[in-house]
């Protein structure tokens, strides 16, 4: 069985601190997209990474895949309010049609 | 044009009746799936069609049936349903063939089954 793991599964912090979730895999991934996803909506792509050792940023956050393409982390500066939600880590196994999606990080950020 | 609309957004329904959630994307992606996600877990993949045609079932139940219309459109036929089968469903797009790369999501389809 594919698995994707994120940990931690649940993440309540003040505002302001950092955090980092992490997505890890015993798979090879042709590339890994990560979501973040409100309540009662669908899933809204943050960004995707292709290479291995990649990183993105977008904004506060940091986005970095790893060197042999089995994990991937999302580093949060600052964190605010409105990163409140479900960030869920998904992509496509190396030489398969299988698209699968972490197990979930719920992160909630108070003011 | 950015967005995948679905509709209705909430929906109940007996488990003797019959109902179509619809899924619509204008970006010109050729690829269109369904996901079942149930409260506090991630996506669960049902269905994939690629370039119109039905290319991933994954062992989803005959109660569900999805027809792509063109590739514009999705539906998702439901009969005769359980009350386990009440969930969120998503439907998401993607560009060409089975890259499944960068999904776009629609909004869901929150569905209550009595």
């Amino acid at each position: 069985t594919q698995l994707l793991e994120q940990s931690p599964q649940f993440l309540s912090i003040q505002e302001g601190e950092n955090l980092t979730v992490y997505c890890n895999s015993s798979s090879v991934f042709s590339s890994l997209q990560w979501y973040r996803q409100e309540p009662g909506e669908g899933p809204v792509l943050l960004v995707t990474v292709v290479t291995g050792g990649e990183v993105k940023k977008l904004k506060r956050l940091t986005f970095q895949f790893g060197d042999a393409r089995k994990d991937s982390s999302l580093h949060i500066t600052a964190a605010q309010p409105g990163d409140t939600g479900l960030y869920l880590c998904a992509g496509v196994v190396a030489g398969t049609y299988k698209y699968i999606f972490g197990t979930g990080t719920r992160l909630k950020v108070l003011a | 044009d950015t967005e995948v609309t679905q509709t209705p957004k909430h929906l109940v329904m007996g488990m003797t009746n019959k109902k179509s959630l619809k899924c619509e994307q204008h970006m010109g992606h050729r690829a269109m799936y369904w996901y079942k996600q149930k409260a506090k877990k991630p996506p669960e993949l049902m269905f994939v069609y690629s370039y119109e045609k039905l290319s991933i079932n994954e062992s989803v139940p005959s109660r569900f049936s999805p027809e792509c219309p063109n590739s514009s459109l999705l539906n998702l036929h439901l009969h005769a349903l359980q009350p386990e089968d009440s969930a969120l469903y998503l439907c998401a797009s993607s560009k060409g063939g089975l890259s499944y790369n960068e999904q776009f999501f629609g909004p869901g389809t929150r569905l209550t089954v009595l």
